[in-house]
């Protein structure tokens, strides 16, 4: 099946920093997306982005679909930015075959 | 407004138990899924439906079913619930067509005794 790499798996930075977060995947992909889950354990949806790039206030995405990547960047980074961020494809084989989800990068934003 | 339900939102229940997991969505979305996620791990896709009377199984093996006799509810259900079944169960949705983003409803945190 597809793979999914997140980097860094782990990252800890002061409140004003920003951040970049990686997502590998191993094959042509018809849909992408980026969740942030809370600490309630909800995923909230950050961005539909199979191609192309979006900004949404302070976070803005990038996938490059030829070569298999995509960014995740938070700028001024707040504390309620804190949580698991995760990347996950949908590879098209026809149906609804759903995602298939990163290990997630784990993001601590201190005070 | 539109939203995708589940209930109950957190169960801790006996061994032997029969549950079933509530998932509802008033988003008119053919597709609908279910996903495991253990504590600290990433999701993995354990059933899935293109739209009423299909199922299908995900990548990950479990030992509950699901049901799709209306759009817009895809119950899951664990006939003998065990302490291996302990976990977070979270229901998707998404529309048809090319536009297929997903949306996720609030989970259900499972914990059997």
């Amino acid at each position: 099946g597809i793979q999914v790499e997140q980097s860094p798996p782990d990252l800890i930075l002061q409140e004003g920093a920003n951040s970049t977060l990686r997502c590998n995947f191993s094959d042509s992909v018809n849909n992408l997306q980026w969740f942030h889950q809370n600490p309630w354990g909800q995923l909230i949806n950050l961005f539909y982005i199979p191609s192309g790039t979006k900004q949404n206030g302070r976070l803005s995405a990038t996938t490059v679909a030829t070569e298999r990547y995509s960014l995740l960047y938070i700028s001024s980074s707040q504390t309620t930015d804190s949580g698991v961020y995760f990347c996950a494809v949908e590879l098209f084989r026809g149906g609804a075959d759903g995602l298939t989800f990163g290990k997630g990068t784990h993001l601590i934003i201190q005070p | 407004e539109a939203d995708i339900y589940q209930t109950p939102r957190y169960l801790v229940i006996g061994t032997g138990k029969k549950i079933t997991l509530e998932c509802s969505q008033t988003m008119g979305h053919d597709k609908m899924y279910w996903y495991q996620q253990d504590p600290g791990m990433e999701l993995h896709l354990i059933h899935y439906s293109y739209g009423v009377n299909s199922t299908e199984k995900g990548d990950l093996s479990s030992e509950s079913t699901v049901s799709r006799i209306r759009t817009e509810h895809f119950p899951l259900t664990l006939e003998s619930a065990r302490p291996s079944h302990t976990s977070q169960y979270l229901c998707a949705s998404s529309p048809s067509g090319s536009y297929n983003e997903q949306f996720f409803g609030p989970g259900t945190r499972l914990t059997v005794l």
